[in-house]
C-alpha cells in the first residue's frame, strides 16, 4: 500500500481562498476524491475523480491535479466550511487509502 | 432517497467477535461495490474493506486481513462485516458506504475493551 500526505491544518479568513494539498506517488495513475467531515457527522463527498464537484456541493469547491499532488480549493471560504477534509485514492489492487486529514479553521 | 443504516456495534472484549450490518435502501443495491470505513476516536478515516457487486472480489486493509470478512446479501439489500479476534486498536466508528463514495451511513461504534 502507499500513503497520501496532507497538511494537518490550514487556516483562512472568511472570504479568502483555501487550498488543501494531498501528495502521493500513485496519484498520477489513480483518481483522487475529497471528503468533508464535521464533528459527529459522517463524511461527505465533495470532489469526485480529481475535479468533479459532487452532487449538491457549492461551486466554491473545486479540485485539481498536477503530477503527484492533488489540491482541494475552496474559494470565498465561509464559516460553515470549517471541517476536516480528507483525500482518498486507490491502487490497482482494489484497495483504498485515505490521507491523514486536514483541519480547516476559518478565522 | 438513498439510505444506509449500520447496526451491530457495541462493547466487546479483546479477542471477541462482532458482526456489523448495513441496511441499504433507495437504490439498486446489487449494482454497486460497497465499502466499510472506520474512524478511531479523535483520529482520521481509515478504509477497511470493499466488496464487488456479486461478492466475487473482496479487498481488505492489511491490519484486518485474516480477522475481518466483508460479505453481502443482495436479496436483502444488506452489507456485513464479520469481525473476529478483535483488538483494542479496532475501536472505532464503522461506516458503510456505496462504492461510488457518494453515500455513507451514520456509523456504528465498536469498542474493544476489557
Amino acid at each position: 500500500s502507499y500513503e497520501l500526505t496532507q497538511p494537518p491544518s490550514v487556516s483562512v479568513s472568511p472570504g479568502q481562498t483555501a487550498g488543501i494539498t494531498c501528495s502521493g506517488d500513485a496519484l498520477p495513475k489513480h483518481y483522487a476524491f475529497w471528503y468533508q467531515q464535521k464533528p459527529g457527522q459522517a463524511p461527505v463527498l465533495v470532489i469526485n475523480k480529481d475535479s468533479e464537484r459532487a452532487s449538491g456541493i457549492p461551486e466554491r469547491f473545486s479540485g485539481s491535479s498536477s503530477g503527484t499532488t492533488v489540491t482541494l480549493t475552496i474559494s470565498g471560504v465561509q464559516a460553515e466550511d470549517e471541517a476536516d477534509y480528507y483525500c482518498q485514492s486507490g491502487d490497482s489492487s482494489g484497495t483504498w487509502v485515505f490521507g491523514g486529514g486536514t483541519k480547516l479553521t476559518v478565522l | 432517497e438513498v439510505q444506509l443504516v449500520e447496526s451491530g456495534g457495541g462493547l466487546v472484549q479483546p479477542g471477541g467477535s462482532l458482526r456489523l450490518s448495513c441496511a441499504a435502501s433507495g437504490f439498486t443495491f446489487n449494482n454497486y461495490w460497497m465499502s466499510w470505513v472506520r474512524q478511531a476516536p479523535g483520529k482520521g478515516l481509515e478504509w477497511v474493506a470493499n466488496i464487488k457487486q456479486d461478492g466475487s472480489e473482496k479487498y481488505y486493509v492489511d491490519s484486518v486481513k485474516g480477522r475481518f470478512t466483508i460479505s453481502r446479501d443482495n436479496a436483502k439489500n444488506s452489507l456485513f462485516l464479520q469481525m473476529n479476534n478483535l483488538r483494542a486498536e479496532d475501536t472505532a466508528v464503522y461506516y458503510c458506504g456505496r462504492g461510488t463514495k457518494d453515500y455513507w451511513g451514520q456509523g456504528t461504534l465498536v469498542t474493544v475493551s476489557s
